[in-house]
């Protein structure tokens, strides 16, 4: 059973336009979600986490807004940049239970051309 | 050391060799953490270790694989009598006091590759 799950394998936008990707959970106990990007041959970095307390949070070009009802968080980057192409993951966590242990996605590849 | 530091960065071995793969977290970093990505698939769970508590092993796939964390520090996974399904990118983590709330930081991961 898949906790965490990014539907789509891959993503290619525009320079300058903005980048969706979207990611679905099934378990209702998670109250913090991350971001993660990954280059290849390198580790996953963090980029932007969300409280189950909130809807939305922003840093600089990226946003993550977050639908509890329909367990739906998505991470928005404008504008989208070269520089954004990585595979991104989408991590959950049960902090009152299982702080600090995270689940994650299996990602999405984004490519942002030119 | 300024982040996490993984060794060695890729192996192969011959099926059915015992393999140890190396993590050294960063200073301060009280929890660590070890995934795994197969080839297309996401981060698996493998196991957390905080502290001097007993480390979650709720991830790990069969009694071949095993992990500890010595002095706190630095830990080692094990993978006995390797099998090919075992070939995959073991990624190791650390975070402050087992929390995740500024992400974790990855090492660069060993790609192990059974033959």
């Amino acid at each position: 059973d898949q906790q965490v799950k990014q539907n789509s394998p891959s993503l290619s936008v525009q320079e300058g336009r903005i980048s969706i990707l979207n990611c679905d959970y099934t378990n209702s106990m998670f109250d913090y979600f991350l971001w993660y990007k990954k280059y290849p041959a390198e580790g996953p970095t963090f980029l932007i986490s969300i409280s189950s307390i909130k809807d939305k949070n922003e840093d600089g070009r990226f946003t993550v807004f977050l639908n509890k009802s329909a367990k739906h968080l998505s991470l928005h980057i404008v504008p989208s940049q070269p520089g954004d192409s990585a595979v991104y993951f989408c991590a959950a966590s049960d902090r009152k239970t299982n702080a600090g242990k995270s689940t994650f996605g299996d990602g999405t590849t984004l490519t942002v051309k030119p | 050391g300024a982040g996490v530091s993984q060794s060695p960065s890729n192996k192969v071995t011959e099926k059915g060799k015992d393999v140890e793969l190396r993590c050294d977290p960063i200073s301060g970093h009280t929890a660590l953490y070890w995934y795994r990505q197969s080839l297309g698939q996401g981060l698996e769970f493998l196991i957390y270790f905080q502290g001097n508590s007993a480390p979650d092993k709720s991830g790990l796939p069969s009694d071949r694989f095993s992990a500890e964390r010595t002095g706190g520090s630095v830990s080692t996974l094990t993978i006995q009598r390797t099998q090919q399904e075992d070939s995959a990118v073991y990624l190791c983590a650390s975070s402050l006091a087992g929390s995740d709330l500024y992400g974790y930081t990855f090492g660069s991961g060993t790609r192990l590759t059974v033959v």
